[in-house]
């Protein structure tokens, strides 16, 4: 089945460790998508990617990096100086590409805390 | 801009009873708007989504959705409530020019009552 696959569930990070939050798709969509979603704030775009090797930033990016080195892959780095790290984080895909109207699909998110 | 805004953070309905999940949007030219559900520790699922046509849109688990271009409006529905219901539902919205960003609104969280 096709889908999209991240990886850890849950993930503990430590003070001033940075931690990478893994995300693949085999429905070989070009866009892919970072969210954070914290309660009572629906979903925020960290970083999206249109197309291999090119990435751009969403609205909360400071804190956190990508890399879109395939097209399968997609994963986000948690830096030291994402102060809030703590919440539940979801990659989806899309294919823009076929008129805008296609939906993304989700992952099954990693909730990340501080330990 | 775009956004979205779902004006109930909660929504209790008794199972069986028909249900409406609330949504307003606002976008330059023509939206492309989406229905999602997301259960506990889980990601979103797609439901339904309005392009153009008919602004009556059927989707998944029975249920509909009613674009309103006078008011801007995107409200989920459906005849006939069931617990399984239950669950967190957003609304999302893209403009249908422009880059490929969906803007997602806060979510309502639908309570159904056995």
């Amino acid at each position: 089945d096709g889908g999209i696959t991240q990886s850890p569930k849950y993930l503990f990070r430590k003070e001033g460790q940075n931690v990478t939050l893994s995300c693949e798709q085999n429905l070989n969509h070009d866009a892919m998508y970072w969210y954070r979603q914290d309660p009572g704030q629906g979903l925020r775009l960290i970083y999206y990617s249109q197309i291999v090797n090119d990435f751009q930033k969403g609205d909360i990016a400071e804190g956190y990096s990508v890399s879109r080195e395939k097209k399968e892959s997609f994963p986000l780095t948690v830096t030291s100086a994402q102060k809030n790290p703590t919440a539940f984080y979801l990659c989806a895909s899309s294919n823009p590409g076929t008129g805008g109207g296609e939906p993304q699909h989700f992952g099954d998110g990693t909730r990340l805390s501080i330990l | 801009a775009q956004s979205v805004a779902q004006p109930e953070d909660q929504v209790n309905v008794a199972e069986g009873n028909p249900l409406t999940v609330k949504c307003t949007y606002s976008v330059s030219g023509n939206p492309y708007l989406f229905w999602y559900v997301q259960y506990p520790n889980r990601g979103l699922q797609f439901l339904l989504k309005y392009i153009t046509g008919d602004n009556l849109v059927k989707g998944s688990y029975g249920f509909e959705a009613e674009f309103n271009k006078s008011q801007t409006s995107f409200h989920l529905k459906k005849p006939s409530a069931l617990v399984s219901d239950s669950a967190l539902y957003f609304c999302a919205v893209r403009a249908s020019w422009g880059d490929d960003k969906i803007i997602f609104g806060k979510g309502t969280r639908l309570h159904i009552l056995p």
